[in-house]
């Protein structure tokens, strides 16, 4: 099975900040890597998948990069409805496994 | 405008079975792969099976493996997952969700149906 790893576990940033968070793949995974928003108590919510192709309505200070087994999602100006928790999910081979997420909440 | 909406969730004693369902609409369900994907209190997203369009090809978790049953019926655009032999662990909050294109993204999610293991 393909294990997925998260950097941060979880970050302190404030409205305005440049945030990246990455994720790792134990094998490369090509380009077959989604990222989703998760708020309190709500579904997740696709932002970016195929590693960098920003998913419809998604606003576009999301942005996605990456190949193989490293990738990064970048917010580049966190608007206070960012805080939530991101979560990168591999989907090149089942069980298409999701990485720990990444906590990010106000500083 | 896609809808999924779950329901069948419910308390279940350990050991038990329970049967939930996913009620899709707004696309042409027969034509999407769907998936469901579980969170325990407090932790993290664990996908758990998916169901091509057809029905014809499943995969699961090991975790779940031979123990949950997906299925689908397209007249009804409905999913289904029967559970059996249910365990503590298996306590989540249970998603459907739709597959998106080529890349397997899931792109709509439902609400969410919560199962409790416990005796």
């Amino acid at each position: 099975d393909i294990q997925m790893t998260q950097s941060p576990s979880s970050l302190s940033a404030s409205v305005g900040d440049r945030v990246t968070i990455t994720c790792q793949a134990s094998q490369s995974i090509r380009s077959y890597l989604n990222w989703y928003q998760q708020k309190p108590g709500t579904a997740p919510k696709l932002l970016i998948y195929a590693a960098s192709s920003l998913q419809s309505g998604v606003p576009s200070r999301f942005s996605g990069s990456g190949s193989g087994t490293d990738f990064t999602l970048t917010i580049s100006s966190l608007q206070p409805e960012d805080f939530a928790t991101y979560y990168c999910q591999q989907s090149y081979s089942a069980p298409r496994t999701f990485g720990p997420g990444t906590k990010v909440d106000i500083k | 405008e896609v809808e999924l909406l779950e329901s069948g969730g419910g308390l279940v004693q350990p050991g038990g079975s329970l049967r939930l369902s996913c009620a899709a609409s707004g696309f042409t369900f027969r034509s999407y792969a769907m998936s469901w994907v579980r969170q325990a209190p407090g932790k993290g997203l664990e996908w758990v099976s998916v169901i091509s369009g057809s029905g014809g090809s499943t995969d699961y978790a090991d975790s779940v493996k031979g123990r949950f049953t997906i299925s689908r019926d397209n007249s009804k655009n409905t999913l289904y997952l029967q559970m059996n032999s249910l365990r503590a662990e298996d306590t989540a909050v249970y998603y459907c969700a739709k597959e998106g294109g080529s890349y397997l993204d899931l792109d709509y999610w439902g609400q969410g149906t919560l199962v409790t293991v416990s005796s």
